[in-house]
């Protein structure tokens, strides 16, 4: 299994509600991420996760709070996003995080739109 | 702080002719260079990668990509454009952040095959 699940596909949500994203891996991978794709621009990294502790979180405003529950599970709550926060949100493994050199693991992404 | 730049937002060419698809990159490092390939809908897909083994590197679906120093420029290239490769192609170079990597990835290629 080299497959990275996201779910749900979509997601419509109003500027006061709370969801979550969902991510998991059956790779035995160590490290996991959360990326942010705008519409026609590259990923841009959120936070990685290395041995189920956050490592890096690059500034991302408190609305999305991280979570990683166990080493196959990543999670992203979401609350009071703004319309701006419209996007793909990509979660991505790898084996490691220290190396530099790892292959990351995508899943197909969740489609966010904040109405 | 690294970074990689991607010549040309689209590139067209016909089925069966050479694809070409440039990036340079800025580091005061060795670097690690990856290319991904985003279909539509779809998450990341590692095409392939750098890391100092060698210059000329092989890919997957056909792609390789040489790694020049001198120009320092990691661009890739497939002898012969399947209608299959139509999609967004990222290069990205990693950066080492508080023991974690990050990936950061040029503005991308949209890359257009012609029947």
């Amino acid at each position: 299994d080299t497959e990275v699940t996201q779910t749900p596909k979509h997601l419509v949500m109003g500027m006061t509600n709370k969801k979550s994203l969902k991510c998991e891996q059956h790779m035995g991978h160590r490290a996991m991420y959360w990326y942010k794709q705008k519409a026609k621009k590259p990923p841009e990294l959120m936070f990685v996760y290395s041995y189920e502790k956050l490592s890096i979180n690059e500034s991302v405003p408190s609305r999305f709070s991280p979570e990683c529950p166990n080493s196959s599970l990543l999670n992203l709550h979401l609350h009071a996003l703004q319309p701006e926060d419209s996007a793909l949100y990509l979660c991505a493994s790898s084996q490691d995080t220290g190396t530099q050199r790892e292959k990351l693991f995508f899943g197909s992404g969740t489609q966010l739109s904040v109405l | 702080a690294q970074s990689v730049t991607q010549l040309g937002s689209h590139v067209s060419v016909s089925e069966g002719a050479l694809v070409l698809l440039r990036c340079n990159y800025s580091s005061s490092v060795p670097p690690y260079l990856f290319w991904y390939v985003q279909y539509p809908n779809q998450g990341l897909q590692l095409l392939l990668k750098y890391t100092s083994a060698a210059t000329l590197v092989k890919g997957i679906n056909g792609f390789e990509a040489e790694f020049k120093k001198s120009e320092t420029s990691f661009h890739l290239t497939k002898p012969s454009a399947h209608m299959s490769d139509a999609a967004e192609y990222f290069c990205a170079v990693s950066e080492a952040i508080q023991g974690a990597q990050k990936l950061v990835f040029g503005q991308g290629t949209r890359l257009t095959i012609n029947p």
